[in-house]
């Protein structure tokens, strides 16, 4: 069963307008959650992440929502650039000492000029 | 530089040829970790490790095998490759498991191709 659920494989947005990247969770003992960005021939990288006790963390353009009543987090990126094409991971972690980071299956943003 | 080093970038073996892929980092981290990447599948562990002389396993270790001896190194094992282990494999660390959220740096990935 897959515990986190990034439902769009892909999107398409134009330059200078808002991404917005979907992920659910089924796993209510999630309590941090994380973005990571991929650029094809390079392992992904970390971009933000929000702890289950708030619900919204801004980084720059880069902003993540979480609602947990919905078990839903939003990713948003304003203004979009062509730079920001890449495939985005939602990944979730219970923490403690046995906890994981669970993955989803990631959505391909492209951004276009 | 901190980084996670991966080798080899690429590899193309044959059904049954032993092989290790090497990763070690640099930032002295104690959690180490492998994933597998496959089209529709997103990132999946294999195995991870807590420190030097602990690991486990994690969503799809069959197949695999890894050491962990030194704190910087995580080397995984195929010991009989199959056809199925195509795939593009990456290695992570972190400065420690169970600290919520903290972050994990990966390499940049070994491309598989088992004939």
């Amino acid at each position: 069963d897959q515990q986190v659920k990034q439902n769009s494989p892909s999107l398409s947005v134009q330059e200078g307008r808002i991404s917005i990247l979907n992920c659910d969770y089924t796993n209510s003992m999630f309590d941090y959650f994380l973005w990571y960005k991929k650029y094809p021939a390079e392992g992904p990288t970390f971009l933000i992440s929000i702890s289950s006790i708030k619900d919204k963390n801004e980084d720059g353009r880069f902003t993540v929502f979480l609602n947990k009543s919905a078990k839903h987090l939003s990713l948003h990126i304003v203004p979009s650039q062509p730079g920001d094409s890449a495939v985005y991971f939602c990944a979730a972690s219970t923490g403690g000492s046995q906890g994981n980071l669970i993955f989803g299956k990631g959505t391909k943003l492209s951004v276009k000029p | 530089e901190a980084q996670v080093t991966q080798n080899p970038r690429y590899l193309i073996t044959v059904t049954g040829k032993k092989l290790t892929v090497t990763c070690s980092q640099n930032m002295n981290h104690e959690y180490m970790s492998w994933y597998r990447q496959d089209p529709g599948l997103g990132l999946r562990q294999i195995y991870y490790s807590m420190n030097v002389e602990v690991t486990d396993k994690g969503d799809v270790p069959e197949g695999y095998k890894v050491s962990r001896k030194e704190k910087r190194n995580f080397p995984l094992i195929l010991e009989s490759p199959s056809p199925n282990q195509t795939s593009l494999y990456f290695c992570a660390s972190s400065l420690i498991r169970g600290k919520k959220g903290e972050k994990l740096f990966f390499g940049s990935g070994t491309q598989l191709s088992v004939l």
